[in-house]
């Protein structure tokens, strides 16, 4: 149990585009989900903290604006990247609350041109 | 705030050689701690993990025991594979805090045949 799935695995986009990326619990209901942003070779940095029913928690630094979370029901989370630049080109992983733990989605890489 | 520190990498082994990342927390509440391994190109997948002092979490070989007056969660295994070439990452997680995880900057690890 506590499967968590992520669409697209992959994606490359034009520099000024939207992108958007969904979580998704397969066989659980996820009030809270985690969007991460890792960079090559470093450790995940937590973007927002998606709650379902109402706005995205943000971490400091992470601009909500351009980094656009609806978590319009219990098992779905998606994050649009609005406007992409080549600098926002990193893998994103998502991640499911299930009680104390988190069960991670496989990551979507995403590459802007 | 709370942190995890994880033994830098890489760290490179000769496969059955005896395997220990050493990992160190802080934490203002009595978190969950976890260990996750990443392939490449992957996401996270949940090794094992450990809620309250002197629980030893164990999974394919590998363990590790909270140690509240260490605040420690080292991982062990005492004979590496080459399949168990990957990056591991220690974590902790507090119910007070959403949920959410502190992550490790991950090891690195080679196993060489």
């Amino acid at each position: 149990g506590a499967v968590v799935s992520q669409h697209p695995s992959w994606v490359i986009c034009k520099s000024g585009t939207s992108v958007k990326i969904e979580c998704r619990s397969l066989d659980f209901q996820a009030t809270t989900m985690f969007w991460y942003r890792q960079f090559p070779k470093q450790s995940l940095m937590l973007m927002a903290t998606s709650n379902e029913g109402s706005k995205a928690t943000y971490e400091q630094g992470v601009e909500k604006d351009k980094f656009l979370i609806n978590h319009a029901s219990l098992t779905l989370s998606t994050l649009t990247v609005t406007s992409a630049h080549p600098e926002d080109s990193s893998f994103y992983i998502c991640s499911a609350r299930k009680q104390y733990e988190q069960s991670f989605g496989p990551g979507t890489r995403l590459t802007v041109t | 705030g709370d942190s995890v520190t994880q033994m830098e990498g890489p760290v490179t082994l000769s496969e059955e050689a005896c395997l220990t990342i050493n990992c160190t927390y802080t934490a203002t509440g009595y978190p969950s701690l976890f260990w996750y391994v990443q392939y490449p190109g992957e996401g996270l997948q949940l090794l094992l993990k450990a809620t309250k002092a002197d629980d030893k979490g164990s999974n394919k070989g590998f363990e590790a025991t909270y140690r509240k007056e260490t605040t420690s969660f080292h991982l062990e295994k005492g004979s590496v594979q080459v399949s168990d070439s990957a990056v591991y990452f220690c974590a902790l997680s507090l119910n007070t805090n959403a949920g959410k995880s502190t992550f490790g900057d991950g090891t690195t690890l080679t196993v060489k045949p």
